[in-house]
């Protein structure tokens, strides 16, 4: 069966500290891969997309960057947290019609 | 864009009693998907209904698309104390591949 795993589950940073959030698909190949934020009280922002290795499209201009290392890796990084980067961060992988999420990482940067 | 805008943004209403969300998008699809999200949690798949399908029926859900008004609603029946969440429309497929865009949801409270 197809699982996705997404951690750490909670996070709290220093301003000013680097970021990396992991996300790894099982269970299929060649997914489309999606990092969204989703602020408190609001709808989720699609920040980055991979429709395959290398291949990252990015929506927002931000601090953030993203990287697919692998078929069902994905990253989500940062060289230096800002106060504005607190949030609710989810992996998700698509395919063949159906969106599957990870549990998320609560990320608060202090 | 393919984001899907849910209406209304808030909608509360007793037990037992019907939910109605609507959903609106756009340019074309392949199909839309609805999501229900517990308070800071992740998001769960409810449904996807095909651009060539009218109405998809899930248990207590039922999916309604109208292509020609990029419309979409899904009604749950019978509401539960369980169902409060944040429900959000998700549109894929048409010019925009593999970007899937998110809707701001509508926020259901069922009191029991």
């Amino acid at each position: 069966s197809q699982t996705i795993h997404q951690w750490p589950a909670t996070l709290v940073q220093p301003v000013g500290s680097p970021l990396s959030l992991e996300c790894t698909v099982e269970g299929t190949s060649n997914p489309n891969l999606y990092w969204y934020r989703q602020a408190a009280g609001r709808g989720l922002q699609l920040l980055f997309y991979s429709v395959g290795i290398g291949q990252i499209s990015s929506e927002v201009p931000q601090n953030l960057s993203a990287s697919r290392p692998q078929d069902r890796q994905f990253i989500l990084s940062s060289k230096k947290l800002l106060l504005s980067d607190s949030g609710f961060y989810l992996c998700a992988w698509s395919r063949q019609g159906r969106t599957f999420f990870g549990q998320g990482t609560r990320l608060t940067v202090v | 864009s393919q984001q899907g805008e849910e209406d209304p943004q808030a909608l509360s209403i007793q037990e037992g009693e019907n939910a109605t969300m609507n959903c609106s998008y756009k340019t074309s699809i392949n199909n839309l998907q609805w999501y229900r999200q517990n308070s800071g949690r992740g998001l769960v798949h409810l449904i996807l209904i095909r651009s060539n399908e009218r109405e998809k029926h899930s248990g207590r859900l039922r999916v309604t698309l109208d292509t020609s008004k990029k419309s979409s609603s899904l009604l749950i029946t019978a509401s539960r104390a369980a169902d409060t969440a944040s429900y959000f429309c998700v549109c894929a497929g048409g010019t925009s591949y593999g970007k899937l865009t998110f809707g701001q949801g509508t926020i259901l409270t069922v009191h029991p």
